[in-house]
């Protein structure tokens, strides 16, 4: 079975900062990869994907993603933290042979706290 | 339409009711998908629709779940004899299929609580 882990319940970094949230998956072909953002009493916002190519995948906001295979992570990163950043962020992940995206899994998710 | 919409975004009903949500989804996607998200968890997969079939049902939708997307457009959730543990918010998204695109975008969800 597939699965996604967020190790850290929340991030806090300081305003203009770089920031990392990581994620480490689990799936037994090749992965797609995904993350998402949710702002309180809100719906999850698409940030970015790792479908092939690149192992660096930019995509919303500035954000970006870096594919490891070897590490089976895909940890978001930032250059320069904004406190507008602060929201829930979630990663998920499928096997590219599973089926539609009705397969995915979610993550439990990781708070990030901007400081001002 | 620039993007999926849910309604309503709240809902407080009390123990026992019946409950009704709508989702409408981005125009031209042909697949429509409900999960459920409660706190400190990710969204949990539910029910999925192509055009107006409703090809794949989780375990966690029960007998007193039910969803239809009558004209493969929009799509109804409705929830029989609500139980507490029913509260959570309810998210909808959607997606085109067979063209290569692998996400779904989701509408901002309905929450729901049961008193």
């Amino acid at each position: 079975a597939q699965s996604v882990a967020q190790p850290e319940d929340q991030v806090n970094v300081a305003e203009g900062n770089p920031l990392t949230v990581k994620c480490t998956y689990s799936v037994s072909g090749n992965p797609y990869l995904f993350w998402y953002v949710q702002y309180p009493n809100r719906g999850l916002q698409f940030l970015l994907k790792y479908i092939t190519g690149d192992n660096l995948v930019k995509g919303s906001y500035g954000f970006e993603a870096e594919f490891n295979k070897s590490q089976t992570s895909f940890h978001l990163k930032k250059p320069s933290a904004l406190v507008s950043d602060s929201a829930l962020y979630f990663c998920a992940v499928r096997d590219i042979n599973s089926g539609g995206y009705q397969k995915v899994t979610f993550g439990t998710g990781t708070k990030l706290q901007v400081i001002p | 339409d620039t993007g999926v919409s849910q309604d309503p975004r709240h809902k407080i009903t009390k123990r026992g009711q019946n409950v009704t949500f709508r989702c409408d989804p981005i125009s031209e996607h042909n697949r429509l998908y409900w999960y459920r998200q409660t706190l400190g968890q990710g969204p949990e997969f539910l029910t999925y629709f192509q055009n107006e079939a409703q090809l794949e049902k989780s375990r966690l939708l029960s007998d007193r779940f039910s969803a239809e997307r009558p004209k493969g457009s929009f799509s109804t959730l409705e929830i029989q004899r609500t139980e507490q543990g029913d509260s959570a918010m309810y998210l909808c998204a959607s997606s085109l299929a067979g063209t290569g695109s692998t996400e779904a975008f989701f509408g901002q969800g309905t929450r729901l609580t049961v008193v």
